[in-house]
């Protein structure tokens, strides 16, 4: 059974901070990987999509990277600001339109 | 504006009665999902839709209820067989062909609250 695991579950960096979100996953059989960020109370926002095939994808001061053989995804932002405050989650596409949910990182950005 | 639209946005329910959650979306996605969203849990799959008329359940799917009658719409009914109803309830969607999976959009989520 898929697990997705996203350490730390909580993270406070000063403004400006280049940083790396993790997320991990027992099963590499995955058709790709998505993150988002969630707002309190709100919906999640898509950030990226990796496919299987591929190794990264880039927006912005946004990148993703995946190694499927290590179970392995990372989110880093560059030059981190107030607004970038939020929580983030991974998501594995797992094939027959499932797709398995890490709990998220709740990321706090210092002014 | 293309999108997902979920109401109503707080929704309080008395134990026992069953309620129904609204998911509209323009975006023409065939694919459409209802997730469960509790504190310090990441989301659960409750039902989801590839097409029209059909739908299969997701991992939680007892004490609820989905409908599919039109492309742009899926709404879920919690039932009072659900043991605890309390939580936000997420519509998502998905421009997902036949083996295919791609990218998903969520709409804002309910908050549900029975007491």
């Amino acid at each position: 059974k898929q697990e997705v695991t996203q350490i730390p579950a909580a993270l406070s960096v000063p403004e400006g901070e280049n940083l790396v979100l993790n997320c991990s996953f027992t099963d590499s059989a995955i058709y790709n990987l998505q993150w988002f960020r969630q707002d309190p109370g709100k919906g999640l926002t898509s950030l990226l999509l990796i496919q299987s095939s591929q190794r990264e994808q880039t927006s912005g001061r946004l990148n993703a990277s995946l190694d499927k053989s290590s179970g392995r995804s990372t989110l880093y932002i560059a030059a981190s600001q107030p607004g970038d405050s939020a929580t983030y989650l991974c998501a594995v596409g797992q094939g027959t339109y499932k797709y398995i949910f890490g709990t998220g990182t709740r990321l706090k950005v210092l002014a | 504006d293309g999108g997902i639209t979920q109401s109503p946005k707080y929704l309080f329910r008395k134990e026992g009665q069953n309620v129904t959650l609204s998911c509209e979306q323009n975006l023409n996605h065939d694919a459409m999902y209802w997730y469960r969203q509790d504190p310090g849990q990441g989301l659960r799959l409750i039902y989801y839709s590839q097409i029209v008329n059909d739908f299969q359940k997701g991992d939680i799917a007892e004490g609820y209820s989905v409908s599919r009658e039109k492309k742009e719409s899926f709404p879920l009914t919690v039932t009072s067989a659900q043991k605890n109803p309390t939580a936000f309830y997420l519509c998502a969607s998905s421009p997902t062909g036949v083996g295919l999976m791609s990218e998903q959009y969520f709409g804002p989520g309910t908050r549900l609250t029975v007491t």
